[in-house]
């Protein structure tokens, strides 16, 4: 069964600190992961994909197969990183069938 | 371009009544999803359509809720009766080919009482 884990509800950081949103799968094939975000009052979004190997708006994630882990990193948060992040899987299908984990709530603080 | 477009924002009923939520894609877009997000939650895949074609609603609720897509277009998700479990937030979203990426609309909130 395919299945997302994201450990924290809540991290907060003060602006300029390293962030690490973490997220591990589980799944028996190979795996497409993503990371979308969704702003106060703004609708879900995608932020980046594991195929793409882009780095957007200053975050990155690696697709760790041996831990079997996707994490997001910053090396320096903003106040406008403040957002809701969902890690999510697909198996193989592109966007078809997303399974989403429940969720981390990053907070940057001044 | 407006994005896709949800109706209504927010619902409040009670139980056993039922309910119906609307969603436009962008246009152009083929490929439309509902998915369901409770509170505390991610989104779960309700079902995909391919045109007006369900490819995949393995995970709707059958015996209460619906969905159509009769010209490939607009999609109308309803729930009947409505129960209190069923409060939750309900996303359409929309690609423009089977696997493309996604774009989310605002949501429709419903509260059962």
């Amino acid at each position: 069964a395919q299945r997302v884990t994201q450990p924290e509800k809540l991290l907060s950081v003060f602006k300029g600190a390293p962030v690490e949103l973490k997220c591990n799968y589980s799944y028996s094939g190979s795996p497409e992961l993503f990371w979308y975000v969704q702003y106060s009052r703004q609708r879900l979004q995608l932020l980046l994909r594991h195929i793409s190997r882009e780095s957007i708006k200053g975050f990155t994630a690696d697709l760790n197969k041996g831990e079997t882990s996707f994490h997001l990193k910053k090396p320096f948060a903003q106040e406008e990183d403040s957002a809701m992040y969902y890690c999510a899987l697909s198996g193989n299908t592109g966007f078809q069938k997303l399974v989403f984990g429940t969720g981390t709530r990053l907070l940057v603080s001044p | 371009e407006a994005g896709v477009v949800q109706s209504p924002r927010y619902k409040i009923i009670e139980k056993k009544q039922p309910v119906a939520f609307w969603c436009n894609p962008i246009s152009g877009h083929n490929t439309l999803y509902w998915y369901r997000q409770n509170l505390g939650q991610g989104p779960e895949l309700l079902i995909r359509y391919e045109n007006e074609e369900a490819v995949d609603d393995s995970q709707l609720p059958k015996d209460r809720f619906s969905a159509e897509r009769l010209k490939g277009v607009d999609s109308t998700l309803k729930i009947q009766p409505a129960e209190l479990g069923d409060s939750a937030v309900y996303l359409c979203a929309s690609s423009a080919k089977p696997t493309g990426e996604l774009f989310f609309g605002e949501g429709s909130r419903l509260t059962v009482l």
